[in-house]
């Protein structure tokens, strides 16, 4: 199975940028996409195929990469913004999530 | 509005059964592939299984493939999981989600809890 790592947790202040990144253990083409979980809450998409921002997410957030490295960015950071990061890739079988990546706000 | 609403988790006995609903709203469901994800307490997110539109293909992670079936009834606009020989592994709080572009998952249910224990 492709393995997806995230480190397992960030914090940085409000009005800062921030890069989650998801390394994957073989090429997912751009097949890479992006979760938000709050605590309680079920995962909402974020991002798709690598760089697509869905529908109704603010601009601050952005992803980017190809093959096996990966990066959500968000910038300008929200207080908001506190919540588990979980990327997943479509293109192997079976599909995979990372660990995740817990964004702490300073 | 897309609504996806989970039920029939609950508490079970190594061995037996369960089947989970969910039913979809504010959508055209038979339009849509479907997934089952799972979340064990704390932990990351696992996909169990997916179903094409019609039902023509489906998948399963091989921790569930001989155990769990997907299944869907477009009239009743239903995603369904059977799953038999539950295990305590099995153990998780389930989402259904819906299949949109490059397979990711755009919609997700609020999730229902499925504790296997004796």
């Amino acid at each position: 199975d492709t393995v997806l790592t995230q480190s397992p947790a960030l914090a940085v202040s409000p009005g800062e940028r921030v890069s989650i990144s998801c390394r994957a253990s073989e090429g997912v083409n751009s097949y890479m996409h992006w979760y938000q979980q709050k605590p309680g809450q079920q995962p909402k998409l974020l991002i798709y195929k690598a760089s697509n921002l869905a529908s109704g997410v603010p601009a601050r957030f952005s992803g980017s990469g190809s093959g096996t490295d990966f990066t959500l960015t968000i910038d300008p950071v929200e207080a908001d913004d506190t919540a588990t990061y979980f990327c997943q890739q479509s293109w192997n079988d079976p599909w995979t999530f990372g660990g995740g990546t817990k964004l702490e706000l300073k | 509005e897309v609504q996806l609403v989970e039920s029939g988790g609950g508490l079970v006995q190594p061995g037996r059964s369960l089947k989970l609903s969910c039913l979809a709203s504010g959508f055209t469901f038979s339009n849509y592939g479907m997934n089952w994800i799972r979340q064990a307490p704390g932990k990351g997110l696992e996909w169990v299984a997916s179903i094409s539109s019609s039902s023509s293909y489906i998948y399963y992670a091989d921790t569930v493939k001989g155990r769990f079936t997907i299944s869907r009834d477009n009239a009743k606009n239903t995603l369904y999981l059977q799953m038999t020989s539950l295990r305590s592994e099995d153990t998780a709080l389930y989402y259904c989600a819906r299949h949109r572009n490059y397979g990711s998952l755009d919609y997700w249910g609020q999730g229902v809890m499925v504790t296997v224990s004796s």
